[in-house]
């Protein structure tokens, strides 16, 4: 089975700070995606990206940035976190883009900035 | 317009119900259609997969996509108490960028 972990399950921040998260998957999918989920909004794709060192914007990039230095490691990183960011964040993974790929998610992130 | 389009509910039936869940969308090109089941707390696992039109049906679950009305549903037969959760439509052009609707809340009442 596909597993996507996910650094912390619960995360409090303040304004201002600087915020790492981190996703981790274990079968080496090529695509990783990270999305923001608010109710009423629903998912929201922030990144993605196709190989190591390549990422392509989402529809919500604003106040977010992402590195993949390892295949396996898809980190989001908040410069300076904002109470607007609060939210719970989904990393997700699939194999390739094809007839047959779905995304697998990790259990989710929940931010809030304080 | 949003690409995508849920009623969130939500929705409240009693056990053994059939229940329908759909979703409308506006991009005629999208052609590979998911349905995710979210439980409270939980990310999303993939329930069902269509590609192209027609039906798909596994188990209780039936997945229906209408690309000439640009309109997807999920039959759920018989259900259970376990069935209550968020589900969630997706579907996606290329295999690669997803987009998914907002959910719909369904409680299944013993």
């Amino acid at each position: 089975d596909v597993k996507v972990t996910q650094s912390s399950r619960y995360l409090v921040k303040r304004t201002g700070e600087k915020v790492f998260l981190e996703c981790v998957q274990d079968m080496d999918h090529e695509n990783m995606f990270w999305y923001r989920q608010d109710p009423g909004l629903g998912l929201r794709l922030i990144y993605f990206s196709y190989d190591v060192k390549m990422k392509e914007k989402g529809d919500i990039p604003e106040g977010y940035s992402v590195s993949r230095e390892k295949k396996e490691r898809f980190s989001l990183i908040l410069e300076s976190a904002s109470t607007n960011q609060t939210s719970m964040y989904l990393c997700a993974s699939t194999l390739a883009g094809g007839p047959t790929d779905t995304q697998y998610f990790g259990p989710g992130t929940r931010l809030t900035v304080l | 317009q949003k690409e995508v389009e849920q009623d969130p509910g939500p929705l409240s039936v009693p056990e053994g119900a059939i229940v329908s869940l759909n979703c409308t969308y506006s991009n005629s090109a999208f052609q590979y259609f998911m349905w995710y089941r979210q439980y409270s707390r939980k990310g999303p696992e993939l329930l069902m997969y269509t590609y192209s039109s027609g039906n798909k049906e596994d188990g209780r679950f039936t997945a229906q996509v209408d690309k000439s009305s640009k309109y997807i549903s999920l039959f759920i037969r018989d259900s259970q108490p376990s069935d209550s959760a968020t589900y969630l439509c997706a579907m996606s052009r290329t295999g690669n960028q997803f987009y998914f609707g907002t959910g719909t809340s369904l409680t299944v009442i013993p």
